[in-house]
């Protein structure tokens, strides 16, 4: 069964501060993976998306890596800010099963000022 | 100003009663999705459909039913059958039903049952 794991479950950082969230998954065949953001109350808005070749991807203060010999991830949130705080969900997408997707349980990151 | 709109965002049932969730795109987008969300777990696929008039059930379609009438619209019933549906409810579209086409999610409805 495909399962996607993210850690931790929650987390509280001050402001400025960096983080990284982890996310492990099975899914196989792999096609690509992405995380996303959702603030409290409100629907999950894509932040990367990584195909099997792709190590690394940015976007702006977020960079997502990936791993898929180990069938890992991990996004970095560079100097936090109070606007960070939300859930991050881990998401992928298995090849061959058109847009079926498997969420992780995500990650609620809190920022204190 | 495109996007996708759910309504309402909070909606309170009865026990035995059925409720319609609805769905709105203005994307073009010809796939849309219903998902369940609980608290701590994974969003779950209730239903799915990849054009007008066809739809499919998801891995959770137990006491649900939609429909799929216009390209713009994809409501969700959550019929008296459903032991517990108290949750969070989320609807996306994408443009196609390939591994790489983005899902664009709605604002979501809290379902209550009193």
């Amino acid at each position: 069964k495909n399962q996607v794991e993210q850690s931790p479950q929650s987390l509280i950082i001050l402001e400025g501060k960096n983080c990284t969230l982890q996310c492990n998954y099975t899914v196989s065949p792999f096609s690509n993976l992405r995380w996303y953001k959702q603030d409290t109350g409100r629907g999950p808005v894509s932040l990367t998306i990584m195909t099997f070749s792709e190590n690394t991807k940015s976007n702006g203060r977020y960079t997502a890596t990936l791993d898929a010999d180990t069938k890992q991830s991990s996004l970095h949130i560079t100097a936090s800010q109070l606007s960070d705080s939300a859930s991050y969900i881990c998401v992928v997408s298995e090849r061959n099963a058109g847009n079926m997707l498997t969420f992780g349980g995500g990650t609620r990151l809190m920022v204190k000022p | 100003d495109g996007g996708i709109t759910q309504s309402p965002k909070y909606l309170f049932r009865k026990e035995g009663q059925n409720v319609t969730l609805s769905c709105e795109q203005n994307l073009n987008h010809d796939a849309m999705y219903w998902y369940r969300q609980d608290p701590g777990q994974g969003l779950r696929l209730i239903y799915y459909s990849q054009i007008v008039n066809d739809f499919q059930k998801g891995d959770i379609a137990e006491g649900y039913s939609v429909s799929r009438e216009k390209k713009e619209s994809f409501p969700l019933t959550v019929t008296s059958a459903q032991k517990n549906p108290t949750a969070f409810y989320l609807c996306a579209s994408s443009m196609g039903a390939g591994g790489r086409d983005e899902q664009f999610f709605g604002p979501g409805t809290r379902l209550t049952v009193l």
